[in-house]
């Protein structure tokens, strides 16, 4: 079956500009997570939807939102860019139950400049 | 305050040499402990979890309340397990499912 799929795969923006990412998940898999990976802060927890609803929510500025859709796909956004920002973010799929696998999509890539 | 810990960055073994891989945790409560593991230009995937209890490709986890410690081990390495290994939390609410707490990495590498 296919695997998450993550759009667009690299993408450079400049400062105070906005970006959308977009996730296809698993089919059958109704939760879906993002996670922003920079080599000096690792893996980091933005949020989880789980049937269109956020279950959960990381540490991260208002800057960052995010959304489900009725089939599961998910799409995050970052308003007001800021160089830190610069990072790779990875969005994970599941069947959403307790101990469950999530399954990793490739990530995107953003730069900020 | 939730957080894993994997003290070491960089784990170098020789072909055949025994690994552990260290991971400790700070939760309050009863966690779930994960390992994933991203080798080369792949995916981030599961390696193993401790609910599982199971052997996979040769690795082992046990959880240590005591300890509060999810240690790797793989009694004789081999090269096709380098790659970069990731520990990870999630809380014990159901809740929590998709929500993972990940320590910093530790590249494992296997030499010749």
């Amino acid at each position: 079956k296919a695997g998450v799929t993550q759009t667009p795969r690299y993408l450079i923006k400049t400062r105070g500009q906005q970006v959308t990412l977009s996730c296809s998940p698993i089919s059958g898999h109704r939760s879906v997570s993002w996670y922003q990976q920079t080599p000096g802060q690792g893996l980091q927890f933005l949020f989880e939807y789980f049937s269109e609803t956020q279950r959960n929510k990381g540490n991260f500025p208002g800057r960052f939102s995010g959304r489900q859709f009725s089939n599961s796909r998910s799409e995050m956004n970052v308003s007001t860019l800021e160089l830190g920002d610069s990072a790779l973010y990875l969005c994970a799929s599941s069947f959403g139950a307790k101990g469950g696998e999530l399954f990793f999509g490739e990530g995107s890539r953003l730069t900020v400049l | 305050a939730q957080r894993v810990t994997q003290p070491e960055k960089l784990l170098s073994v020789f072909k055949g040499a025994p690994v552990e891989l260290k991971c400790n945790y700070s939760y309050s409560g009863s966690p779930e402990l994960f390992w994933y593991v991203q080798y080369s230009r792949q995916r981030l995937q599961l390696l193993l979890r401790h609910i599982s209890r199971e052997s996979i490709k040769g690795f082992t986890a046990d959880l240590n309340k005591g300890e509060t410690s999810f240690h790797l081990k793989k009694p004789f390495a081999q090269e096709e397990d380098s790659a970069m290994y990731y520990c990870a939390l999630s809380g014990s609410g159901s809740g929590n499912t998709g929500k993972l707490i990940f320590g910093q990495g530790t590249t494992l590498q296997v030499k010749p």
